[in-house]
C-alpha cells in the first residue's frame, strides 16, 4: 500500500448505529487530519493530530470521536449520527516541520462516502 | 482571517481548448502557501502544486501552468489543450503560517467534453 488509504470506501448506517472510519498513511508523516466534504459546503477541517496528540478540534459535535493510536493510523468513531452528517469524509497526512508550524503539503486518501438514514 | 474564493462554480469546454481556473485569496500574513488540488470522480484529492508567498515565479508542468500574482492576490491555474481526463473538481487552498491550517475554496467543477 502506498499513500493514504481509507476504509470503508462506502458506509450506510442508521442513526442509532455505531461505526468507525479508518485511515492509514504509508508516507512516514507525523500529522493527520479529518475533513468533511458535503454537497453544498467547502471542505471543513474537523480534527488535527500532530505526533499523536489532538491539536485542533473545530467545534465538531461529540457524536464524532477521533482516535490516533500511532502516527500511521487515524480513526473516526461515529455514533448516533444525523442525516445531515451524510458526506464524504477525507483523511489527510503531512509532515510537520517544527512544533506548531505546519504548512507542509497534505496528502489525501480516497475518502469514505457516508450515508446516514 | 484567511479566505479563498473560486468564483467559477462550473466550467465546460470542448477537448483541446485551453481553460483557466481562477483563485483569489485573502490573508493578512506575509508568509503563506498556496495549493491546487484535483478531485476526480473517485473522490481523492490529488495534490498538484504548492507555492510559497515569496516565490512569484510562474510554473509550468506539462499542460498545466500556474500564474501567481501577489498584487491581485490571485493564483490562477491554466490547462492547455484540455483532455477528457482533466474533468474533475479543482480546489485552490491557502495555508498561513500563523493559522497553521489549510483553507479551501469552494472548488470549480471542470467538464471537458469530447
Amino acid at each position: 500500500e502506498t499513500g493514504v488509504t481509507q476504509t470503508p470506501r462506502h458506509l450506510v448506517m442508521g442513526m442509532t448505529n455505531k461505526k468507525s472510519l479508518k485511515c492509514e498513511q504509508h508516507l512516514g508523516h507525523n500529522a493527520m487530519y479529518w475533513y468533511k466534504q458535503s454537497a453544498k459546503k467547502p471542505l471543513e477541517l474537523m480534527f488535527v493530530y500532530s505526533l499523536e496528540e489532538r491539536v485542533e478540534n473545530n467545534s465538531v459535535p461529540s457524536r464524532f470521536s477521533p482516535e490516533c493510536p500511532n502516527s500511521s493510523h487515524l480513526f473516526l468513531h461515529l455514533h448516533t449520527l444525523q442525516p445531515e452528517d451524510s458526506a464524504l469524509y477525507l483523511c489527510a497526512s503531512s509532515q510537520e516541520r517544527a512544533s506548531g508550524v505546519n504548512t507542509d503539503t497534505q496528502y489525501f486518501g480516497p475518502g469514505t462516502r457516508l450515508t446516514v438514514l | 482571517a484567511q479566505k479563498v474564493t473560486q468564483a467559477q462554480t462550473e466550467i465546460s469546454v470542448v477537448e483541446k481548448e485551453d481553460v483557466t481556473l481562477d483563485c483569489v485569496y485573502e490573508t493578512r500574513d506575509t508568509t503563506y502557501y498556496l495549493f491546487w488540488y484535483k478531485q476526480p470522480p473517485s473522490g481523492e484529492l490529488v495534490f498538484l502544486i504548492r507555492r510559497n508567498s515569496f516565490d512569484e515565479q510562474n510554473e509550468i508542468s506539462g499542460r498545466y501552468s500556474w500564474n501567481f500574482q501577489k498584487s491581485t492576490s490571485s493564483f490562477n491555474f491554466t490547462i492547455t489543450a484540455s483532455q477528457v481526463v482533466d474533468s474533475a473538481v479543482y480546489f485552490c487552498a491557502l495555508s498561513e503560517i500563523s493559522a497553521q491550517k489549510l483553507v479551501f475554496g469552494q472548488g470549480t467543477r471542470l467538464t471537458i467534453n469530447p
